[in-house]
């Protein structure tokens, strides 16, 4: 049982706009920046979203993260097969003085 | 170019140890906090432990807390993992992640491509 909630699953079709959400507490959303990463295993995971609404650079703008209280969200735009792939959220826990992760959400473009 | 290469991982009967290293390059290693991350099979990424830069504070999760270690060496540019009294729940890809900045709680904006730990009989 994760810290932060995510829906296990999520889909759409090309072109189409989906988002994720990550629901947390007081002691972590509500209280840290909220990252994103993606991961399709093998491969390395990569940092998406920073700071609840930042793109690293080389981030296409099709992504962008927004947070409300204890909640946040990731949204993806215009989505291509290549997005196929795990999405995590994380943040800092001050209750319990580390990071915690989002159970994760497997994105499949139909 | 950033680059992150883990090592040290393999088989190891429970109650056994291991150490992981992260060779690190791209970067001043010594102004960076760094970070461990594993994912067990069929789960999801679960955080494992924190090292700050310069007083190299530490922290870990609750499930390896009092086994397992992370320490740095600043001049070998390089990040470790000591884990001891290895269960097999340990068993995992364990990812070394590099933080944007020097803080415990800053986002992990690069990672390696993992490593290994299997804990079985």
């Amino acid at each position: 049982q994760s810290v932060l909630t995510q829906p296990p699953s999520a889909s759409g079709t090309p072109g189409q706009r989906v988002t994720i959400s990550c629901s947390g507490s007081s002691s972590n959303i509500g209280y840290n920046t909220v990252n994103w990463y993606q991961h399709l295993p093998p491969t390395a995971p990569k940092l998406l979203i920073y700071s609840d609404n930042h793109r690293p650079s080389g981030v296409p703008d099709r992504f962008s993260g927004s947070k409300s209280g204890t909640s946040a969200s990731l949204a993806i735009s215009g989505l291509q097969s290549e997005d196929e792939a795990d999405y995590y959220c994380a943040t800092w826990d001050a209750s319990l003085n580390g990071w915690v992760f989002g159970g994760g959400t497997q994105l499949t473009v139909l | 170019e950033v680059q992150l290469l883990e090592s040290g991982g393999g088989l190891v009967q429970p109650g056994g140890s291991l150490r992981l290293s992260c060779v690190v390059s791209g970067f001043t290693f010594s102004s960076y906090a760094m970070n461990w991350v594993r994912q067990a099979p069929g789960k999801g990424l679960e955080w494992v432990s924190t090292i700050t830069n310069i007083i190299s504070t530490s922290y870990h999760a609750d499930s390896v807390k009092g086994r397992f270690a992370i320490s740095r060496d600043d001049f070998k540019n390089t990040l470790y993992l000591q884990m001891s009294s290895l269960r097999v729940e340990d068993t995992a890809v364990y990812y070394c992640a590099k933080s944007r900045h020097s803080s415990a709680w800053d986002d992990f904006d690069y990672w390696g491509q993992g490593t290994l730990v299997t804990v079985s009989s």
